[in-house]
């Protein structure tokens, strides 16, 4: 079945660094990838998608490119921030329309 | 345009108790989702619905029920809460066709069941 992994946290960076989190994913077919975040006690809101191979989703500086022959949608800030500290999701959607999820990494980001 | 919302936000459950968990959107989505997050977990997909009366089993379904008597709305009913059960519930739901994909979510209701 499909499965994603992604880079186990916490990661805690000081603002301004350069941010990467690490995701593989395992799929049938052509997947749709996303990154999701979730900000301390809210809902998950799409951070950006790619939905096919060398596609790069960017979105508030955030950035992933998808990566077929790796299977891989690693995402990429080049400064982060203090308001970025939240749990990032990688995520995949197959023909079935079923999101599967990463177990997630909590960014910490320090002034 | 609420976009997803979830009823209620919080609830504490003695162990056998039953309740139910209302989901509701106004985007006219044909498909809604159920999921539970536990710490270190992820989101965990409990059931679908792929529209107006049909429902289906998600990775995690057991000791859950669904139903989807409304295109807007999707219920997540516990029968007999166990402890087990004590998670964040997100619904969320998808506008299929072309390539829009993205799932909206609602912003959770934490369940604690002792």
């Amino acid at each position: 079945g499909d499965s994603v992994t992604q880079m186990e946290g916490p990661v805690t960076l000081s603002e301004e660094a350069f941010l990467t989190i690490n995701c593989t994913y395992t799929a049938t077919g052509y997947p749709s990838l996303f990154w999701y975040v979730q900000y301390p006690g809210e809902g998950l809101q799409l951070l950006l998608k790619a939905t096919k191979a060398d596609d790069k989703g960017s979105n508030k500086g955030f950035e992933a490119t998808y990566r077929k022959e790796t299977t891989s949608f690693h995402l990429e800030k080049g400064s982060v921030q203090v308001s970025d500290s939240a749990v990032y999701f990688c995520a995949l959607m197959g023909s079935n329309y079923k999101l599967t999820f990463g177990k997630g990494t909590l960014l910490t980001v320090n002034p | 345009n609420a976009g997803v919302t979830q009823t209620p936000k919080f609830r504490v459950l003695k162990t056998g108790q039953s309740m139910t968990l209302l989901c509701a959107q106004d985007m006219n989505h044909e498909y809604m989702y159920w999921y539970r997050q536990d710490p270190g977990m992820g989101l965990r997909l409990i059931h679908y619905s792929v529209g107006e009366g049909t429902t289906a089993k998600g990775e995690v379904p057991d000791g859950y029920n669904v139903s989807r008597l409304k295109k807007q709305n999707f219920l997540l009913g516990l029968e007999s809460a166990a402890p087990s059960q004590t998670s964040v519930y997100f619904c969320a739901s998808t506008l299929t066709g072309g390539d829009t994909y993205e799932q909206y979510f609602g912003p959770g209701t934490r369940l604690t069941v002792t």
